[in-house]
């Protein structure tokens, strides 16, 4: 079991340039959740598919932002037009049940 | 919603001391409670959960008491460890997919 793969693990991009960040959960996972983490607001919630279907994307910023999950074996968070305060770990997480989730490395994204 | 309140950090300890890190939470279903543990360039990863009231779970010389009448799920450990040295997330689902996780509490553990 490889865990939740998540890449690239760092990402440096200019400001006003698209992100793609990759996330593949674990086999058999049938929920992946994705959260942005900072120093200064923590470990905040964007969005989360069960069964590749979007269930709750509450946390996500309503502009540039979008997240798809195509097929059972990833997911793709895409910020477009990225700015500095879009700085921080995105990590993506998968469960199956109860509830627990398995966290990915995250990627360390670095907006110039 | 359902939300969780944690001791805000950081908190330093010296290898040997004890450790609690409070954390109560509020919501209006029946709660599974969790304490995710976080080391520096890694994920966080469930250090335990404890689905029942007034059960505990324990992992690692941690424990915690799901108290259901306090709201409370506060962490302790009798003696750290520099190894402990990590940021600590309190976090509740309720009957849904969704964690709700505390702002954590980094500690810090010298030698």
């Amino acid at each position: 079991n490889a865990g939740v793969i998540q890449t690239p693990r760092h990402k440096v991009t200019g400001k006003g340039q698209e992100a793609t960040l990759w996330c593949e959960p674990i086999s058999g996972h049938s929920a992946v959740f994705w959260y942005r983490q900072t120093i200064v607001q923590g470990l905040e919630f964007l969005t989360y598919f069960r069964n590749q279907a979007p269930i709750d994307d509450s946390g996500m910023p309503k502009e540039r932002f979008s997240a798809q999950m195509p097929n059972q074996s990833h997911s793709t968070l895409k910020i477009q037009s990225t700015q500095p305060q879009d700085s921080a770990v995105y990590l993506c997480a998968s469960s199956f049940s109860s509830y627990e989730q398995y966290f990915g490395p995250g990627t360390r994204l670095t907006v110039l | 919603g359902d939300s969780v309140t944690q001791t805000e950090g950081p908190v330093t300890l010296s290898e040997g001391t004890s450790l609690t890190v409070n954390c109560s939470y509020e919501t209006k279903q029946y709660p599974t409670l969790f304490w995710y543990v976080q080391y520096p360039g890694e994920g966080p990863q469930l250090l335990f959960k404890v689905p029942k009231a007034n059960e505990k779970g324990s992992s690692r010389g941690f424990e915690a008491t799901y108290n259901k009448e306090a709201t409370s799920f506060h962490l302790q450990k009798a003696s750290v460890q520099e190894s402990d040295s990590a940021v600590y997330y309190c976090a509740l689902s309720s009957n849904t997919d969704k964690v709700v996780f505390g702002t954590g509490t980094r500690l810090q553990v010298s030698p």
